[in-house]
């Protein structure tokens, strides 16, 4: 596709519930990026993959929270028993190379999932 | 302990003027810094960056000075625009780290006409 694609736009959970939530990078992106940005705040970095192996886990705020890239493309964040503290939007970013590696590589972000938990 | 902070929460500036966006940092092995501009509704779409070998980056209406002994950099935006207004989100790293950025707040930039 043209640019990072996540997918649902909204997602509306009770607390106690499961939720993936899906990113497709730019197709041939080598590296992906999950962040979590709290209303009125700036994007936090939750966890990193360079293809499919997941080289930094240390952002996710809890062992509720699981990503994934199998294939080292689709990505999916799951957080499992939500809780109201987890109401953020989920953005994902890609890059071509290994992320930042060159002066001018960029990162392109989605759109986010906003997530609400109730 | 937020490593990255932009003080000011929102500026408003009249349209053809100058708009300075301050963003201050505490961690000195930052080597990499970069602008986002986000619409709501929208990702965070990429602006400007700077290397610490430099201190100044120019990009059309838009400059990045980089004071490493302040660690302090700016964003300047000459002459503004409307389409300019949108929050802005300054951002540092490491390189030879995995290249997560952390971020500051973000600043409301409101360009009147």
């Amino acid at each position: 596709g043209a640019g990072v694609s996540q997918s649902p736009r909204y997602k509306v959970a009770k607390r106690g519930q499961d939720v993936a939530l899906r990113c497709d990078p730019i197709s041939g992106h080598v590296s992906l990026f999950w962040y979590q940005q709290a209303l009125g705040q700036g994007p936090e970095f939750l966890t990193y993959f360079q293809n499919e192996a997941q080289l930094d886990k240390s952002g996710l705020p809890s062992d509720r929270f699981f990503a994934e890239r199998p294939e080292g493309s689709v990505s999916t964040l799951k957080i499992q028993r939500t809780q109201q503290e987890d109401s953020a939007v989920y953005l994902c970013a890609s890059s071509l190379s290994r992320a930042l590696a060159t002066t001018n590589e960029k990162l392109f972000f989605g759109s986010g999932t906003q997530l609400s938990v109730l | 302990d937020q490593q990255v902070k932009q003080n000011s929460p929102s500026l408003s500036v009249q349209e053809g003027r100058i708009s300075i966006l301050n963003c201050d940092y505490t961690n000195s092995m930052f080597d990499y810094f970069l602008w986002y501009k986000k619409y709501p509704a929208e990702g965070p779409t990429f602006l400007i960056s700077i290397s610490s070998i430099k201190d100044k980056n120019e990009d059309g209406r838009f400059t990045v000075f980089l004071n490493k002994s302040a660690k302090h950099l700016s964003l300047h935006i000459v002459p503004s625009q409307p389409g300019d207004s949108a929050v802005y989100f300054c951002a540092a790293t490491r390189r030879s780290n995995t290249g997560k950025l952390i971020f500051g707040q973000g600043t409301t930039l409101q360009v009147k006409p």
